[in-house]
């Protein structure tokens, strides 16, 4: 069974670009959430959806946005990027509501981001 | 508000010797708690978690660890240390949404 993946594994982007970063879940996984990682640091948590809807947002600011698709799939974009958005961009999925919290978040490798 | 701490952000053993990992937590509410490892450029894997029931959890590849509430602790041991251990790992308490600790890195002296 495929697990949790990440496109693109790898990119660098410039001050002031855009970037989007797609994430794929676990087959049957309808939650997904989104970490930044930056190096040497623990994950940082963004974002969770669970069945298309938003159920949480972490304290990041407004450039950073994301969406969950019909398929359970989802993309996190980053307008206006600065230096310090470098980081290692984690997703991961879990089965359902009841899971959030409570149950196991199976990670993707990432996307690591660097902003020149 | 959810956070955890963990102390000693390098760890050093021997092979064979004993591993502890300590990580404290702060809570308002009974803890849902986890143990995370991240090998060099892999995402991160679920080593155990602590959410009901029995306060000495086991997990895989040998660890454990040992939920205290009066000590607001929940270290992770293994008995042995293995080469393959390596790695940074990662203590995280959650209420929905997981906080992570700032990790650990574990060095293995063979």
């Amino acid at each position: 069974d495929a697990g949790v993946t990440q496109s693109p594994t790898h990119l660098i982007k410039t001050r002031g670009q855009h970037v989007t970063l797609r994430c794929s879940p676990i087959s049957g996984h309808k939650s997904v959430s989104w970490y930044q990682q930056v190096l040497g640091q623990g994950p940082q948590f963004i974002f969770q959806y669970y069945e298309k809807e938003e159920r949480g947002r972490g304290n990041f600011p407004d450039r950073f946005s994301a969406r969950q698709f019909p398929n359970y799939s989802s993309e996190l974009n980053v307008n206006a990027l600065l230096l310090g958005d470098s980081a290692l961009y984690l997703c991961a999925s879990s089965a359902g509501l009841a899971d959030l919290g409570t149950g196991e978040l199976f990670f993707g490798e990432g996307s690591r981001l660097t902003v020149l | 508000a959810q956070s955890v701490t963990q102390l000693g952000s390098h760890v050093s053993v021997s092979e064979g010797a004993l591993v502890l990992l300590r990580c404290n937590y702060s809570s308002s509410v009974p803890p849902y708690l986890f143990w995370y490892v991240q090998y060099p450029n892999q995402g991160l894997q679920l080593l155990l978690k602590y959410t009901t029931g029995a306060t000495l959890v086991k997990g895989i590849n040998g660890f454990e660890a040992e939920f205290k509430k009066s000590e607001t602790s929940f270290h992770l041991t293994k008995p042995s240390a293995h080469m393959s251990d390596a790695a940074e790992y990662f203590c995280a308490v959650s209420d929905l949404q997981f906080y992570f600790g700032t990790g650990t890195s574990l060095t293995v002296i063979p």
